[in-house]
């Protein structure tokens, strides 16, 4: 079945410093992704839908300049979080649609990556 | 605006109980109605719904979808340890996903 692998997992930084993740389609290509945040015992909040070749489309409220996407081949996108501070700690997860299959139009998920901001 | 309400928000149950979760909608251009169970990472596909009435499902496992009234029903029967996890439930509309805050639940030996 359809593959997305997110990396890093987990990851600690600095306040101040910038973070990025990655998100890849590892047996299909995903014209677009989607990025998600999670808070503890929230639910998973659209942040911006990723689009390759083209700009990211931001969700209401989110700040383009502070999560920095960039979806620049078929099976790659990259979420960079900029100049962090510990409200930005959370857990992000991406996800893509395959497209065709037999799961084509179900979203997958990657595992996540959980930031923590020191 | 558009909203996904999930109920209850947590159970315990015992092992061997039935367990219904909940959830309804009100959005604009309906597409779908997709179940995940999230463990402690990503959410897993369960089911996809797009017509009313029509009973999916998977083991022990159920799903159905009311569009008329706007809601979904997850059964879970015969529950066992490893179903404890956060179910949540989306709605498509408008090629995104938007989820409801999901239903923990947990059962126990």
């Amino acid at each position: 079945g359809a593959v997305v692998s997110q990396h890093p997992s987990r990851v600690i930084c600095k306040s101040g410093t910038s973070v990025k993740i990655e998100c890849r389609s590892l047996d299909f290509q995903a014209t677009t992704m989607f990025w998600y945040r999670q808070f503890p015992k929230k639910s998973l909040m659209l942040m911006a839908t990723s689009n390759e070749g083209s700009k990211a489309t931001y969700e209401q409220g989110v700040e383009k300049d502070k999560f920095l996407i960039n979806h620049a081949s078929l099976t790659l996108s990259t979420l960079t979080v900029t100049s962090a501070h510990p409200e930005d700690s959370s857990f992000y997860i991406c996800s893509a649609r395959p497209g065709t299959g037999s799961g084509a139009n179900v979203l997958t998920f990657g595992a996540g990556s959980r930031l923590t901001v020191l | 605006e558009d909203k996904v309400v999930q109920s209850p928000l947590s159970l315990v149950v015992h092992e061997g109980d039935t367990v219904t979760l909940n959830c309804s909608y009100e959005v604009t251009n309906f597409r779908s109605l997709l179940w995940y169970k999230q463990e402690k990472k990503a959410p897993t596909f369960l089911f996809m719904l797009t017509s009313s009435g029509i009973e999916k499902k998977s083991g022990r496992l159920s799903s159905i979808l009311d569009k008329k009234e706007l809601f979904s029903i997850l059964n879970i029967t015969a529950t066992q340890t490893g179903d404890s996890a956060v179910y949540l439930c989306a709605v498509e509309a408008w090629g995104k996903l938007q989820f409801g805050a999901g239903t923990q639940v947990v059962v126990t030996p």
